[in-house]
């Protein structure tokens, strides 16, 4: 059973506000990643991290920020909300000891941008 | 890049075996995830192919042909629970893991 958290679950904000999604995870994972679905499309890869310090940006491209400053937690900033920014968001861990481990996934953040 | 197919939607009856096919082209291809998701709800994990072959966990299977770019998943005993989407996702080689996910297949199981 994987231990890892978002919160809030569901958030519904104003244009120009800025918001940040929080990610934790308890089991130690090195790696961990944000992921964007909209409803009924695939999971796009928006930003990841190896390791404390380390981020990098995914395939998709996205006006979010994410930092890693402790190994369990990993939050997802945008600076300034625009209704473009409605989706799904879900944060993953993998334990990062090479290719093919599994991804854990939290239970995501339902983002509305009215 | 990467492109991966497979059929955006089945429907099959409960008790009965589903097979959902999920194609790929990519370079350095790695291995290939199964991931559940049922509506609303975050992927879980099903199951991870690296080698050609199939692989049995109980209800589920998943099958690979690295030669072909070609896996499936096989749904046995279908249940009403099953009623989800199911994601083929592929890794590639390399420092990290990098995931791409398809689409997803939604499977609708009927009485």
């Amino acid at each position: 059973e994987a231990d890892i958290y978002q919160t809030p679950r569901y958030l519904v904000i104003g244009t120009g506000k800025k918001i940040t999604l929080e990610c934790s995870q308890t089991m130690g994972h090195d790696k961990m990643y944000w992921y964007q679905q909209d409803p009924g499309m695939e999971l796009h890869l928006i930003h990841y991290s190896y390791g404390v310090n380390s981020t990098e940006k995914g395939d998709l491209s996205s006006e979010s920020t994410v930092s890693r400053i402790r190994t369990e937690h990993f939050p997802l900033t945008l600076e300034s909300a625009r209704p473009s920014h409605t989706s799904q968001y879900l944060c993953a861990s993998s334990e990062g000891r090479g290719g093919g481990e599994t991804q854990y996934f939290g239970p995501g953040t339902r983002l509305l941008v009215l | 890049g990467q492109n991966i197919d497979q059929p955006t939607e089945m429907t099959a009856t409960e008790g009965a075996i589903v097979q959902i096919n999920c194609t790929y082209q990519t370079s350095g291809f790695n291995g290939l995830f199964w991931y559940q998701q049922h509506a609303g709800e975050a992927p879980t994990f099903l199951s991870y192919n690296v080698l050609d072959g199939l692989e049995e966990k109980g209800r589920f299977s998943s099958f690979l042909s690295r030669s072909k770019g070609y896996s499936y998943l096989l749904l046995k005993e279908l249940q009403m629970k099953d009623s989800a989407s199911y994601l083929c996702a592929v890794t590639l080689r390399g420092g990290y893991q990098k995931v791409t996910f398809g689409i997803g297949t939604k499977l609708q199981v009927i009485p």
